[in-house]
């Protein structure tokens, strides 16, 4: 079946620095991926809209200066936390919806980040 | 807007036991409706789905059927395990609205033991 790969699944940085994550469609195309956040024991918000070729689409309350996207292809979505603190700590996964698929929609492995 | 409303865990359950875990939505179309799992410290898996009412969706001996009538999703178990424990989502999309973005509940955590 389709698979999201998401790299790395866990890191740990330093305050201050940015860190990057990859969100990858091994074997089908993606125009539109999705970025979401989660808190420990709390539920996934939808960050933004990764859209190949053109801007993301920012969820309101999300800072599109801190956490930049960039849909480079339509197999490659990159969440870069820049300046990254603390409170930055969290689970990030992206969604994939293949091109013509319907409604399917595949998740990545997810990304914990810690920022110490 | 759409949201999704889901049954406050933590829910603990014997072995074998019967298990209802309850969502409702509220949407301005026709929205699918999803299950997902997140097994500890892993990622969100995709346990089933139904696209129109009075669907039902079903896999691993988990059911849930889209109902309309009372914009619910309510997932079912006959018979839980100990490795079905984990968190669960209810979750919706409007593709005509969100282009396939989810909305989802605040999930609910079971536990089952032996």
């Amino acid at each position: 079946g389709a698979v999201v790969s998401q790299h790395p699944s866990r890191v740990i940085c330093k305050s201050g620095t940015s860190v990057k994550i990859e969100c990858r469609s091994l074997d089908f195309q993606a125009t539109t991926m999705f970025w979401y956040r989660q808190f420990p024991k709390q539920s996934l918000m939808l960050m933004a809209t990764s859209n190949e070729g053109s801007k993301a689409t920012y969820e309101q309350g999300v800072e599109k200066d801190k956490f930049l996207i960039n849909h480079a292809s339509l197999t490659l979505s990159t969440l870069t936390v820049t300046s990254a603190h603390p409170e930055d700590s969290s689970f990030y996964i992206c969604s994939a919806h293949p091109s013509g698929s319907g409604n399917t929609i595949y998740f990545g492995e997810g990304s914990w980040l810690t920022v110490v | 807007g759409d949201s999704v409303t889901q049954m406050e865990g933590p829910v603990t359950l014997s072995e074998e036991a019967f298990l209802t875990i309850n969502c409702t939505y509220t949407a301005t179309g026709y929205p699918s409706l999803f299950w997902y799992v997140q097994y500890p410290g892993e990622g969100l898996q995709l346990l089933l789905k139904a696209t129109k009412a009075d669907d039902k969706g079903s896999n691993k001996g988990f059911e849930a059927t889209y109902r309309k009538e009372t914009t619910s999703f309510h997932l079912e178990k006959g018979s839980v395990q100990v490795s079905d424990s984990a968190v669960y989502f209810c979750a919706l999309s409007e593709a005509q609205n969100s282009g396939y973005a989810l909305n989802f509940g605040k999930g609910t955590s079971l536990l089952v033991t032996p």
